[in-house]
């Protein structure tokens, strides 16, 4: 197990198209978080599991996003409808409950831009 | 309400110095957790270093130091021997409950 995975890399789409993005986590941890970042910001908190349930969910999760982890292991994240305020880095993490000293694991993130 | 600041703008360091990047939070908490992490141009957020509020030791990863001021609500992080390698976004970022709170980040740019 390498880390967290994050698929695709990169993504261009036409607003008003639906997005699906794919995290893959540490195989041994029950906790997968999905962040966002926007050029010069540092990364937002969308949403997060422990095993399969959401758990939380931030108001920055309008209703066109949704996200799933079907059975406690990958997570997919949907955005219906695109806008273009929708175009950043979308991050997830996993962790082993809530670590302290080897912090949150984050894949390289999927950078989605909307034309 | 910003919890974490970071306002120093993009940083030069010259190779083999040591770099001091700034980061205060704001928590009425007494029990939080500080992190750092860097960002190179990739994108993916590496964990750098770890401070508790609880503990009494300055946390210290290889080159990496964290001057936690608990008083002055500050957790600095020092880079020593700079490196190429280094340059990247820093990001200074505080749990709370289940997620993290990050800074806006620190540029650092290492020339030889």
């Amino acid at each position: 197990d390498t880390g967290v995975s994050q698929d695709p890399r990169h993504k261009i789409t036409k607003r008003g198209q639906n997005v699906t993005f794919r995290c893959d986590p540490i195989s041994e941890h029950n906790r997968l978080y999905w962040y966002r970042q926007t050029l010069g910001q540092g990364p937002e908190f969308l949403t997060y599991f422990q095993n399969e349930a959401q758990l939380e969910k931030s108001r920055l999760l309008s209703d066109r996003f949704s996200a799933e982890r079907p059975k406690g292991s990958f997570s997919t994240l949907e955005i219906q409808r695109t806008e273009q305020g929708d175009s950043a880095m979308y991050l997830c993490a996993s962790s082993f409950g809530q670590t302290n000293n080897y912090g949150y694991t984050f894949g390289s993130g999927t950078r989605l831009t909307v034309v | 309400a910003q919890k974490i600041t970071q306002t120093q703008p993009g940083m030069f360091v010259q190779e083999k110095e040591a770099v001091t990047l700034d980061c205060t939070y704001d928590t009425s908490d007494q029990s939080y957790g500080l992190f750092w992490y860097k960002q190179p141009s990739s994108g993916e957020m590496i964990f750098l270093i770890y401070q508790g509020s609880y503990d009494e030791q300055n946390a210290t990863e290889g080159r990496y130091s964290l001057n936690f001021q608990k008083a002055r609500k500050s957790a600095n992080l020092v880079i020593s021997a700079s490196q190429l390698g280094d340059s990247a976004m820093y990001f200074c970022a505080m749990r709370e409950n289940n997620r993290l709170a990050f800074g806006k980040g620190n540029q650092v740019v290492v020339i030889p």
